[in-house]
């Protein structure tokens, strides 16, 4: 089964710019998506394409997705950021997350 | 504002049966496809089932086929989950998800999770 690897913490400070990594065989060649969980939270999409950003997500986060790679930047991070990432994919019928990443602002 | 309202978590034994439901509002329902997915306390994402608009499509994650059984009644805006043989590693926060279809399709709107513990 398809499988993708996120690393499980980054930090940041503060006005910083951080990016969190998601790789998959061949992941370019599938659509990536990223998703951000506040603390006691539901998950809410801030990515979506690989690049595009859904109404009332901020510039700050981008996203890019290249060869067996996909990362989510997010510039001038904000202590509202702090939560856990997750990218996800499509793999056939089936949608298959990313183990998650923790952000810490610092 | 679109809502998903999800119901009917709980605590549960090994090997019992649970059926959650998710009430949809202010969206046509019958036009969207849903999903569940499901996160164990302190533990990530993981997907568990889609059913298409119509019920002409569902789809499993391998960690439940065979004991989940997804179904919606378009009727009454409400989605579903028959969870048979429940196991403690079926213990997780169940959250309903609207599929929005883009070049490839996403969740755009999540319920709030409803809680199954499954434990003797």
């Amino acid at each position: 089964s398809y499988e993708l690897n996120q690393p499980p913490s980054v930090s940041v400070s503060p006005g910083q710019t951080v990016s969190i990594t998601c790789s998959g065989g061949k992941l370019g060649d599938k659509y990536t998506c990223w998703y951000q969980q506040r603390p006691g939270q539901s998950p809410a999409v801030v990515i979506y394409e690989d690049n595009k950003r859904p109404s009332g997500i901020p510039e700050r986060f981008s996203g890019s997705n290249s060869g067996d790679t996909a990362t989510l930047t997010i510039s001038g991070t904000q202590a509202m950021d702090e939560g856990d990432y997750y990218c996800q994919a499509w793999d056939s019928s089936t949608v298959v997350f990313g183990g998650g990443t923790k952000l810490t602002v610092l | 504002q679109v809502q998903l309202v999800e119901s009917g978590g709980g605590v549960v034994q090994p090997g019992k049966s649970l059926r959650l439901s998710c009430a949809a509002s202010e969206f046509t329902f019958s036009l969207y496809s849903v999903h569940w997915v499901r996160q164990a306390p302190g533990k990530g994402l993981e997907w568990v089932a889609a059913i298409s608009y119509d019920e002409s499509k569902k789809y499993y994650a391998d960690s439940v086929k065979g004991r989940f059984t997804i179904s919606r009644d378009n009727s009454k805006n409400t989605l579903y989950l028959q969870m048979n043989g429940l196991r403690a590693d079926d213990t997780a926060f169940y959250y309903c998800a609207r599929e929005v279809v883009t070049a490839i399709p996403y969740f755009d709107y999540w319920g709030q999770g409803t809680l199954v513990t499954v434990s003797s």
